[in-house]
Parts: C-alpha cells; structure tokens; sequence
C-alpha cells in the first residue's frame, strides 16, 4: 500500500464549478502538507501549504487538513480553464527535507 | 523569483550511453533534489544533497549517480543508461524555512528533462 493516495482522475468539470481534490495517508507522522499545481510539460509548482489540521484559505483555494482522518482536500471555487492541470499532495513529517508524493490528480475545466 | 534550470527539455540517448542531466538553481538553496516522473507512479526521489559534495539516497538510488561541486549545481548521472529509465526527470532546491512547530522546506522545481532511452 503507498503512503500517500490520490485519485488520478482525469477530473472534468465545467467553469464556475467547486473542484474538490483529496489525498488519504497511512503515515500519523505526517504534520506539513502542501499542494502544488503541475501544467502540462512544466515542473510542479507550490500553490498551498498547511501545518497540521486545519483550513486555509488563498484567493479561491482553500486547503484543508484532517489528521485524525489521515485525509487532507483542495478545494478550488469558481473554477477557471486555466485551473486545468495535474494537482499533487505531498507531506513530510518535519524537521527534514524529503517530501512524499502523491500521484496527482488530472483536473480538467472546460468552458 | 526562485529560478531551478535544466539543461535539456527534451533528451534522446541510446541504451549504454553515459547522460548527464545538469540543474542549476540561482537563490543560494543549501537543498537540491532529483526526482523522476511516472505515469501512476508519481514523483520518485532518486538522490539529493544538503550540501556541496554531499548526497544521499532518495528511494530510487540504483543506476543513478550524483555530483555537487558547487552550491548551485546538482547533476544526475546514468552511467549506462537503459530503456527502463525513460522518464520524466525533474530537479528541485529547498532552504530550510521556520514555521508553526519546527523547520521545514519549500521545494521549487525546474521544467523537467524529458528523457527517451532507444
């Protein structure tokens, strides 16, 4: 079993819909998540970070962490066809360097 | 802005060749990282380096070996490359960041090298 899952998807919805992406984890040690945002032919970049359990809001993103769950989602609002590309989870327990990955999910947005 | 460069886009080697792909980050990160990318696999660190001239096994070391000479350059080397590292390769650099209860990195990632092994 991985430590970290993720639905691949593809995920198609229409512009203006709520996008709701989620990871589960088997690691309890897991305390800093983040999600990063990967487009086509382009390396991954950051777009949310969270310390332990907890929502987080930027813009139309809101990142929420449920430990005692092992269950962490993105959820994107107003959802735009530029939104479309691959979001990957990814955790560490701190203290250290090395992240563990999702296998992202493929979102796309059509107009 | 964090700028992590790549060498190559896109790379065509041959089976047994020796390659090379180069990563060059410009924000004086003391952390670099070289992870491969799969379909249904994901992003798989093979090696990374906290500092000049150190490194250490990711989860995927086998065929893959690394150089840091200097802070800012961190190479992956195939030694004798096969078709089994086909792949999506992309390099990453971190600096330790301080937050709610202890330290930890933000990883910036360059484009990637796509790399096609005949």
């Amino acid at each position: 079993q991985k430590e970290v899952e993720q639905d691949p998807g593809p995920l198609s919805v229409p512009e203006g819909a709520i996008v709701s992406l989620n990871c589960t984890y088997s690691n309890s040690a897991f305390q800093y998540f983040m999600w990063y945002r990967q487009y086509s032919r382009k390396g991954p970049e950051l777009l949310m970070y969270t310390y332990s359990s907890g929502n987080k809001e930027d813009g139309r993103f809101t990142a929420q962490v449920d430990k005692s769950s092992k269950y962490i989602s993105l959820f994107i609002r107003d959802s735009q066809p530029s939104d479309s590309a691959t979001y990957l989870c990814a955790m560490t327990t701190g203290g250290g360097n090395k992240l563990t990955f999702g296998t992202g999910t493929q979102l796309k947005v059509e107009l | 802005d964090v700028k992590v460069t790549q060498s190559s886009r896109y790379l065509v080697k041959r089976t047994g060749e020796k390659v090379f792909l180069e990563c060059v980050q410009d924000m004086d990160h003391e952390n670099m990282f070289w992870y491969r990318q799969d379909p249904g696999l994901g992003l798989r660190l093979i090696y990374f380096s906290y500092d000049v001239k150190m490194k250490e096994k990711g989860d995927i070391p086998e065929g893959y070996s690394v150089s840091r000479e200097k802070k800012e350059r961190f190479s992956l080397i195939l030694e004798s490359a096969s078709t089994n590292q086909t792949s999506m390769y992309l390099c990453a650099s971190s600096f330790p960041r301080v937050r709610a209860g202890g330290t930890t990195d933000t990883q910036y990632f360059g484009p990637g090298t796509r790399l096609t092994v005949l």
